[in-house]
């Protein structure tokens, strides 16, 4: 089992959907994590950043963080055909040796 | 928008050629990393350093090697280009100071073709 699945997609949906994106974790000493944008041919773009478990919002993205469950969440309100892209999810742990566990990506498609 | 650049951004070069990927970071961020991805694929960690002369490998055996002489510059180098290197190249940083780990931060990438 890998530390974080995310599932592939595509994922498909008219634009002015609600897009909700997902992962899950296995290391309860995970204790950080981000939601990052990556168009094609392109660097991830950082997203959403958040600490511990609940809510982050910011313009037509909420970041939802249940550490009980070990599942996180991006939501994307009105969504754009602009919002087309890969959907990464990162997360660490607060140990200064250890590095970013990325999920594999969800690819998005916003059609208009 | 980061602070941090890579170039080139394209490259395509013939087999056997000494290649030299730059990685510059304006943050002052103490951490940096080297990621391969192949189009649609997963990020795969092939090399970070955790600061001056500091160079660790990473979950992805590679033929490259990377310095770190200066805390902003953070090279890769492949000593003999072959067409299975065929990949995008990406440059990040995070800042690791005060007890936490900050959000890592990439560069727009290099695309790079051995023919």
């Amino acid at each position: 089992q890998k530390e974080v699945e995310q599932d592939p997609g595509p994922l498909s949906v008219p634009e002015g959907a609600i897009v909700s994106l997902n992962c899950t974790y296995s290391n309860s000493a995970f204790q950080y994590f981000m939601w990052y944008r990556q168009y094609s041919r392109k660097g991830p773009e950082l997203l959403m950043y958040t600490y511990s478990s609940g809510n982050k919002e910011d313009g037509r993205f909420t970041a939802q963080v249940d550490k009980s469950s070990k599942y996180i969440s991006l939501f994307i309100r009105d969504s754009q055909p602009s919002d087309s892209a890969t959907y990464l999810c990162a997360m660490s742990g607060r140990n200064y040796g250890q590095n970013f566990v990325f999920g594999p990506g969800t690819r998005l498609s916003v059609l208009p | 928008e980061a602070d941090i650049y890579q170039t080139p951004r394209y490259l395509v070069i013939g087999t056997g050629k000494k290649i030299t990927l730059e990685c510059s970071q304006t943050m002052g961020h103490d951490k940096m990393y080297w990621y391969q991805q192949d189009p649609g694929m997963e990020l795969h960690l092939i090399h970070y350093s955790y600061g001056v002369n500091s160079t660790e490998k990473g979950d992805l055996s590679s033929e490259s090697t990377v310095s770190r002489i200066r805390t902003e510059h953070f090279p890769l180098t492949l000593e003999s280009a072959r067409p299975s290197h065929t990949s995008q190249y990406l440059c990040a940083s995070s800042e690791t100071g005060r007890g936490r780990i900050t959000e890592a931060f990439f560069g727009q990438g290099t695309r790079l073709t051995v023919v």
